[in-house]
């Protein structure tokens, strides 16, 4: 069963950092891109980062670019988002999410998701 | 950015009633489009891929259908369970994922 846990949210003000991570099980981590989406209180969704299976492609939202770094341990099953300067905006719900893939083509879809965890930023 | 307009915001019906939603591109997105399921307090969850192909243990009452910039998610008789807001998603511009801001399919 694939599973996705979230942890690493809290309170911290603007400016701040916080660093996000997210334990995988069940699927060959390595195998799959992973991505970071959050969604803030009462709102939609919004991408914010994806990486690739061996760890040497990343890319990210315009809105998180030069503030945000996705990363990976494929040793140990896990992804991280690494978060400086943070502002009011960044205020969410922070989910992991592993691509999709399906007969042997991945999609940059998203199939599993973890149960989030809450960043909150404020002063 | 490619923009994804839903509509309608929310939509009111009754269990065993055909439910249509709409997603609008604001360029072609080819078929590269998904839609998900989200209920309160959880996770989003994949309904359907490249516009028309159900995933993995989705009911056959789920359907998409589209191409371009226009498409739509059927479900063709509403359970109790599928009362949820759903979102769409495009991959055709892989750098920049987005979403669209959702529909709520409500209770009448």
């Amino acid at each position: 069963e694939v599973q996705l846990v979230e942890s690493g949210g809290g309170v911290v003000q603007p400016g701040g950092s916080l660093r996000l991570s997210c334990a995988a099980s069940g699927f060959t981590f390595d195998d799959y891109a992973m991505h970071w989406v959050r969604q803030a209180p009462g709102k939609g969704l919004e991408w914010v980062s994806l990486i690739s299976g061996d760890g040497g492609s990343t890319y990210y939202a315009d809105s998180v670019k030069g503030r945000f770094t996705i990363s990976r341990d494929n040793s140990k099953n896990s992804l991280y988002l690494q978060m400086n300067s943070l502002r009011t905006e960044d205020t969410a719900l922070y989910y992991c999410a592993k691509g999709y893939c399906t007969n042997g083509v991945c999609l940059y879809y998203f199939d599993y998701w973890g149960q989030g965890t809450l960043v909150t930023v404020s002063s | 950015e490619i923009v994804l307009t839903q509509s309608p915001a929310t939509l009111s019906l009754s269990p065993g009633e055909r439910a249509t939603l709409s997603c609008r591109a604001s360029q072609s997105v080819s078929s590269y489009l998904a839609w998900y399921q989200q209920k309160p307090g959880q996770a989003p969850r994949l309904l359907i891929y490249d516009a028309s192909n159900r995933a993995t243990g989705i009911p056959a009452r789920f359907s998409g259908s589209g191409s371009g910039t226009d498409f739509t998610l059927t479900i063709s008789s509403l359970e109790p369970e599928d009362f949820a807001v759903y979102y769409c998603q495009q991959r055709s511009n892989w750098l920049a994922l987005t979403f669209g801001g959702g529909t709520k399919v409500e209770i009448k």
